[in-house]
């Protein structure tokens, strides 16, 4: 497996300009994470999907940023309008549960997205 | 509420030298734990994990952790590092099977 897949590598956008971003799971697994990460404030959760469903939403920093999972297969994280401060490095991750936990997460390789 | 905490946030080294970094978390509930590898540029890898059995676990590159429950404690070592540890590292807990929350990771610089 290629492991998780994320597009594009490096996104440079101007501000109040729409940025989408993507992510391909590994195959078979049951749960997406988004993740942002900056010097101030390190990993963030986002958001997470169990089995194509929204579970946890909370992290989510406002009505501007938004996230789907259409499929088992993908992915997006959507911002509109995007700003200054929301730069900063976007993982996607997945797992699959195990039994007594016996998971973890496999993270893709970020999204760096600068807004300017 | 739940959460991870990592009390180091950048440790300097020097080759050889032994490590460890303080991983603690919140919840009294089943709890799975693990450290994560970022080297610079790249993803987070996984170095081990613990979820049952042996609370002494051993992962990648010489490095283990000992979860001691009475403590809340999930604190990574290594006997001697190498110039090549030069990364930064996460703690991250599962509570109850659900999602993944990371400390805020720990710098680590080892100087040849």
């Amino acid at each position: 497996d290629a492991g998780v897949i994320q597009s594009p590598r490096h996104e440079v956008t101007e501000m109040g300009q729409e940025v989408t971003l993507r992510c391909k799971p590994i195959s078979g697994h049951d749960y997406l994470f988004w993740y942002r990460q900056t010097m101030m404030r390190g990993l963030e959760l986002l958001i997470y999907f169990n089995n194509n469903v929204p579970i946890d939403d909370s992290g989510m920093p406002e009505d501007r940023f938004s996230a789907k999972m259409p499929n088992a297969s993908f992915s997006t994280l959507k911002i509109q309008p995007s700003e200054p401060r929301d730069s900063a490095v976007y993982f996607c991750a997945s797992s699959l549960w195990g039994a007594l936990g016996n998971t973890e997460a496999f993270f893709g390789q970020g999204t760096r997205l600068t807004v300017v | 509420a739940q959460s991870v905490s990592q009390h180091n946030h950048h440790v300097i080294l020097s080759e050889a030298a032994s490590l460890e970094l303080g991983c603690n978390y919140s919840y009294g509930g089943t709890v799975n734990l693990f450290w994560y590898v970022q080297y610079p540029g790249q993803h987070l890898q996984l170095l081990l994990k613990y979820f049952s059995g042996d609370p002494l676990v051993k992962g990648i590159k010489g490095f283990e952790a000992e979860f001691i429950k009475s403590k809340f404690s999930f604190n990574l070592r290594k006997p001697s590092v190498q110039w090549s540890d030069t990364a930064e590292y996460f703690c991250a807990a599962l509570y109850n099977f659900n999602k993944f929350y990371f400390g805020s990771g720990t710098k680590l610089n080892v100087k040849p």
